[in-house]
């Protein structure tokens, strides 16, 4: 079994609908990222997550919003979607670094989402 | 701000051909710096990393080496094969950041 899943693998939509994409992982990681990733815009930060109670806003997170509904999963929603947020969508997740800076990533497979 | 600047692609090449993609650097510190592949359909998955200057990190034939005094960590191999294809993002982790910083990636396609 993956150890980081994403529901749903494809998704098309209209504009102005809501949106929600899950991901659940099994690592037992603390930390938990999203990305949007876009031709020749290589992986951008949406929202990331150092545990349950705690949320951070990424470098696009205007148009989004996040749930950490436990340790293991982390959602993210478009409230009201739009053409240009077509993309695809990657759920990570990682341990705590420590001291050594070093912050290896484990990704799910993504989410394909068209916004019509 | 950090930031990650990466070989322009696509880039075809034959089999057995030398792969050279480079990758340079802005951060603050000591970051620690990474290479990640994702192949078609596919996540991203870690193909390397290194941690302080002069490391050299290496899997499946791959080697990348941190070099500070040029901010660069460029991914090599020697011959490439078909399965080889995919894109490869050069990535860089800062201590206190806590978060990747990606390069825009980059496109091989190696033909038999």
């Amino acid at each position: 079994d993956a150890d980081v899943t994403q529901t749903p693998r494809n998704r098309i939509t209209k504009t102005g609908k809501r949106i929600m994409l899950e991901c659940s992982q099994t690592k037992g990681h603390d930390r938990m990222y999203w990305y949007r990733q876009d031709p020749g815009l290589g992986l951008r930060l949406i929202y990331y997550s150092f545990d349950v109670k705690d949320i951070n806003k990424g470098e696009i997170s205007d148009g989004y919003s996040v749930s950490r509904q436990a340790q293991a999963k982390f959602s993210l929603s478009l409230e009201s979607a739009i053409p240009n947020q077509t993309a695809l969508y990657f759920c990570a997740t990682s341990d705590f670094s420590g001291t050594s800076g070093l912050n290896e990533q484990f990704f799910g497979p993504g989410t394909r989402l068209t916004v019509l | 701000g950090d930031s990650v600047t990466q070989m322009e692609g696509p880039v075809t090449l034959s089999e057995e051909a030398f792969l050279t993609i480079n990758c340079t650097y802005t951060a603050t510190g000591y970051p620690s710096l990474f290479w990640y592949v994702q192949y078609p359909g596919e996540g991203l998955q870690l193909l390397l990393k290194a941690t302080k200057a002069d490391d050299k990190g290496s899997n499946k034939g791959f080697e990348a080496t941190y070099r500070k005094e040029t901010t660069s960590f460029h991914l090599e191999k020697g011959s490439v094969q078909v399965s080889d294809s995919a894109v490869y993002f050069c990535a860089l982790s800062n201590f206190g950041n806590e978060k990747l910083t990606f390069g825009t990636g980059t496109r091989l396609t190696i033909i038999p």
